[in-house]
């Protein structure tokens, strides 16, 4: 199974970038490397998902180095809203096929003013 | 998006009675739900695989007979907690993918059911 590991928490300031790394030293070959956004007493929201190198959509970056042993969120000019639980998820092959998402500890992101 | 979406919210029950969550995909076909269990200041831990037609797939640990799931239609899956203690008290959360279930696919979740048993 890939393990995740992530920092616990971190904190910011409106406005500014946030970088949240991943490690997930044994990727599998066919995995794909997806972040949540966690609100509490609510259901997990997609963010971003990526394979290799570089994804960005309207809300954040990931960055896949060659080996994918790691991937970083990004998240530009962060606001108080972003304060959240933000996952890294990377995809579990089933020996039928298709996968299931297994959850590692996520980071606990406080954004204040 | 695609929406997934949960019934009850919330739900507090006495202890020994039986819960039932629906699951629902909105707009969309989902052959696979995932059912999810979530402690405060906790992560997520998935519980089950529901297959539609088929029997659930168990996490180890998770005791099947005490966590009913029923995957009847492509756009409902339930979870029934039977003779639900203290203990059963947490946030469950389900979540569906569109179609087949692929590597790459995105998984929508519900917004989760708070239970309270008392």
């Amino acid at each position: 199974l890939a393990k995740t590991t992530q920092p616990i928490s971190m904190d910011s300031y409106e406005g500014q970038e946030v970088n949240i790394t991943c490690s997930h030293n044994n990727i599998a070959t066919n995995d794909y490397i997806t972040w949540y956004q966690q609100f509490p007493s609510q259901g997990p929201r997609f963010i971003i998902q990526g394979y290799k190198t570089k994804v960005t959509n309207e809300v954040a970056s990931l960055f896949i180095p060659a080996d994918r042993k790691s991937s970083t969120l990004s998240l530009p000019r962060v606001s108080l809203s972003d304060t959240a639980v933000y996952y890294c998820l990377v995809g579990v092959v089933l020996t039928g096929g298709g996968n299931k998402l297994t959850f590692g500890t996520g980071t606990q992101l406080k954004v204040e003013l | 998006g695609a929406v997934v979406s949960q019934h009850p919210s919330w739900v507090i029950c006495k202890s020994g009675t039986s819960v039932k969550i629906e699951c629902r995909s909105l707009d969309f076909q989902a052959t696979t739900m995932f059912w999810y269990r979530q402690f405060p200041k906790q992560s997520l831990m998935l519980m089950a695989t529901s297959n539609e037609g088929s029997k659930a797939t168990y996490e180890q640990g998770v005791e099947k007979d005490k966590f009913l799931i029923n995957h009847a239609s492509l756009t409902l899956s339930t979870l029934t907690v039977t003779s639900a203690h203290p203990e059963d008290s947490s946030f469950y959360i389900c979540s569906a993918r569109q179609g087949r279930v692929a590597l790459n696919t995105e998984a929508f979740f519900g917004q989760g059911t708070r239970l309270t048993v008392v």
